[in-house]
């Protein structure tokens, strides 16, 4: 069973436009949804994080957008430029109360910036 | 700081063998983790710690152990290698805090080939 949802697999976009990564979960216990970036042959590196008490976080040309009804949340990359070309994991997990609990990852999706 | 650091950064086991995989973290967290990472598969999470003796299963624990002696220190081992353990095997660590600090850290990986 799936808990994350990611789509697509893998995005080509021209420099300069809006990049757009879907996430949807299941598991209405999970609080904490960061978005984790991965490039070859290194360890994914957190990008951005939100909670469920907010709508939207922006960090630079970065920025979630989440919707708690519909438990879906996004990554939208602003001004896309050929260093952002990575795989990029939407994750999810219930960090309340100070669990340990892991973090639950989409499949990911493979992104390339064309210049 | 060296942050997350995993040892070997690349091993070839035939079927059977056994080894040890090492994560060590400087970072004084109290929770560390190990995933594996497949294609088309995001990270999954194999076994997960709170702290010095103590461990738990994740998604996918079948045919690993761990082992948490030190603090600093999480052991992933494989008693009898099978060729799908072939796998990239990362760990990280987080802080027990709530808040700012739900950061996981990853290490940089071990690449495993099981022949």
């Amino acid at each position: 069973q799936q808990q994350v949802k990611q789509s697509p697999q893998s995005l080509i976009v021209q420099k300069g436009g809006i990049s757009i990564i879907n996430c949807a979960y299941e598991n209405t216990a999970f609080d904490y949804f960061p978005w984790y970036q991965q490039f070859p042959g290194k360890g994914p590196a957190l990008l951005i994080a939100i909670r469920p008490d907010v709508s939207e976080k922006k960090e630079g040309r970065f920025t979630i957008s989440f919707n708690k009804s519909a438990k879906q949340f996004s990554l939208h990359i602003m001004d896309s430029q050929p260093g952002d070309s990575a795989t990029y994991f939407c994750a999810a997990t219930p960090y309340s109360g100070g669990g340990a609990d892991g973090l639950t990852f989409g499949k990911g999706t493979h992104l390339i910036i064309q210049p | 700081n060296a942050g997350v650091t995993q040892t070997p950064k690349f091993r070839v086991l035939k079927t059977g063998q056994s080894m040890t995989l090492l994560c060590a973290q400087d970072m004084n967290h109290e929770y560390m983790y190990w995933y594996r990472q497949d294609p088309g598969m995001g990270l999954r999470l194999i076994h997960y710690s709170v702290g010095e003796g103590t461990t738990a299963k994740g998604e996918v624990p079948d045919g690993y152990n761990v082992s948490r002696l030190k603090k600093q220190n999480f052991l992933l081992g494989l008693e009898s290698a099978a060729p799908s353990q072939t796998s990239v095997y990362f760990c990280a660590s987080r802080t027990r805090l709530a808040g700012a600090q739900e950061t996981q850290y990853f290490g940089p990986g071990t690449r495993l080939l099981v022949l």
